[in-house]
């Protein structure tokens, strides 16, 4: 069973307009969530992330949004950029025994920014 | 410079063979991790370590071992138990916090296995 659901394989988008990359989620234990992007043949690169005691982080033109009732996030790139296309990941940690160590990752979003 | 390292990139090995993957982090980090990625698939955890001398299953452990003699070092061997050893593999490491906080997991290079 998929605790993190990527349901867009893919997302294209014109340059300069916003990227809306989505993720549900349904261990209603997990609080805490983070973004990978990934090109290929490299490993994941942190990009942001988000404690479920917040609703919004923002991060220059990267905006997570975290709606907890409906087990859902979103990545908000604004403006997009050629070099933003790749695969992005979401991932949710549970708080487990006072520490936290396991990423449960969705299977990804290609983004593709075209110039 | 601060990083992790995985070598080599590319390995190709004759099926019934074991193999020994590469991860070393320079950067103070108690905690590693193991991954496999498939074409179209997430990351899943195949073995993690806490602290040296120390290391636990993840959800896909068999057919891999891992060893932890050192901070920096977390080799990972996949053995000829493995059905499916062709994969991409991603080492990570991170603080490891005992109190109630996260952990941000920093990812290596991969190493993309080819089992003939």
């Amino acid at each position: 069973d998929q605790q993190v659901k990527q349901n867009s394989p893919s997302l294209s988008v014109q340059e300069g307009r916003i990227s809306i990359l989505n993720c549900d989620y349904t261990n209603s234990m997990f609080d805490y969530f983070l973004w990978y992007k990934k090109y290929p043949a490299e490993g994941p690169t942190f990009l942001i992330s988000i404690s479920s005691i917040k609703d919004k982080n923002e991060d220059g033109r990267f905006t997570v949004f975290l709606n907890k009732s409906a087990k859902h996030l979103s990545l908000h790139i604004v403006p997009s950029q050629p070099g933003d296309s790749a695969v992005y990941f979401c991932a949710a940690s549970a708080n487990s025994g006072g520490s936290n160590y396991k990423l449960t990752f969705g299977k990804g979003t290609l983004l593709t920014v075209n110039p | 410079d601060g990083g992790i390292t995985q070598s080599p990139k590319y390995l190709f090995r004759k099926e019934g063979q074991n193999v020994t993957l590469s991860c070393e982090q320079n950067l103070n980090h108690d905690a590693m991790y193991w991954y496999r990625q498939d074409p179209g698939q997430g990351l899943r955890l195949i073995y993690y370590s806490q602290i040296v001398n120390d290391f636990q299953k993840g959800d896909i452990a068999e057919g891999y071992s891992v060893s932890r003699e050192k901070k920096e070092s977390f080799p990972l061997t996949v053995t000829s138990a493995q059905k499916n050893p062709t994969a991409f593999y991603l080492c990570a490491s991170s603080i490891w916090k005992t109190r109630k906080s996260y952990n941000e997991q920093f990812f290596g290079p991969g190493t993309r296995l080819t089992v003939l």
